[in-house]
């Protein structure tokens, strides 16, 4: 069955330096992968989408990378700063058919001051 | 605009009652989704409405039924509550895209119902 794998041990990072997030996923070829942003007590907000055939994308000071052979996306936040701390989702996608999106569990990353 | 918007915030019922989740958004979106959201198991589909008029089973549906009333409002409704409900509920809706030639869809979620049955 489709698995997808975030770390779900809390990342502690200090403020400034680079987070990376990775996001694995087994028995699945989306067509995309999407990053999600979820604060406590709310819900999941977009961040960036990535096609399957883009190796990298940037928006400000996040970055995602999309290794289809690794089936692997890693997501990095540079320069980190204690508002960034969240827990962050990946969800693949496909594009057949319905266009359903699944969710991983989420890797909560803090950023010490 | 409001986005996403569900009532009520907060839920407590007794096993086997039962009560309905509300849901709307103003963004004129086709598709609305409710997702249950648990400890380690992150969120799990329970229902989805690809377009007014239509609803679909999700991952986890029994227990649960929906009705899509107009292209806005996507209810999701527990008949007889039991305590593995205990969870909390999102109501997201989609946008359809066109990236590059794949279509995409790009949830917006609503804050989400905290449900406890006792």
């Amino acid at each position: 069955s489709q698995k997808i794998e975030q770390n779900s041990e809390a990342l502690n990072i200090q403020e400034g330096k680079t987070a990376t997030l990775t996001c694995n996923y087994t028995n699945y070829s989306p067509a995309y992968l999407q990053w999600y942003r979820q604060d406590p007590g709310r819900g999941p907000v977009f961040l960036l989408l990535i096609r399957e055939n883009e190796k990298e994308k940037r928006k400000e000071r996040l970055k995602v990378t999309f290794d289809t052979t690794l089936k692997q996306s890693l997501f990095h936040i540079t320069a980190s700063q204690p508002a960034d701390s969240a827990t962050y989702l990946c969800a693949l996608g496909s594009s057949g058919g319905y266009q359903k999106v699944t969710f991983g569990t989420g890797t909560k990353l803090q950023v010490i001051p | 605009n409001a986005g996403v918007t569900q009532t009520p915030k907060f839920q407590v019922l007794k096993t086997g009652q039962s009560m309905t989740l509300q849901c709307a958004q103003d963004m004129n979106h086709n598709s609305m989704y409710w997702y249950r959201q648990d400890p380690g198991m992150g969120l799990r589909l329970i229902y989805y409405s690809a377009s007014e008029g239509t609803t679909d089973k999700g991952e986890v549906p029994n227990g649960y039924n929906v009705s899509r009333l107009n292209k806005r409002e996507f209810s999701l409704r527990l008949e007889s509550a039991a305590p593995s409900q205990t969870s909390v509920y999102f109501c997201a809706s989609s946008e359809r895209g066109l990236a590059g030639g794949i279509n995409t869809d790009t949830q917006y979620f609503g804050p989400g119902t905290r449900l406890t049955v006792l």
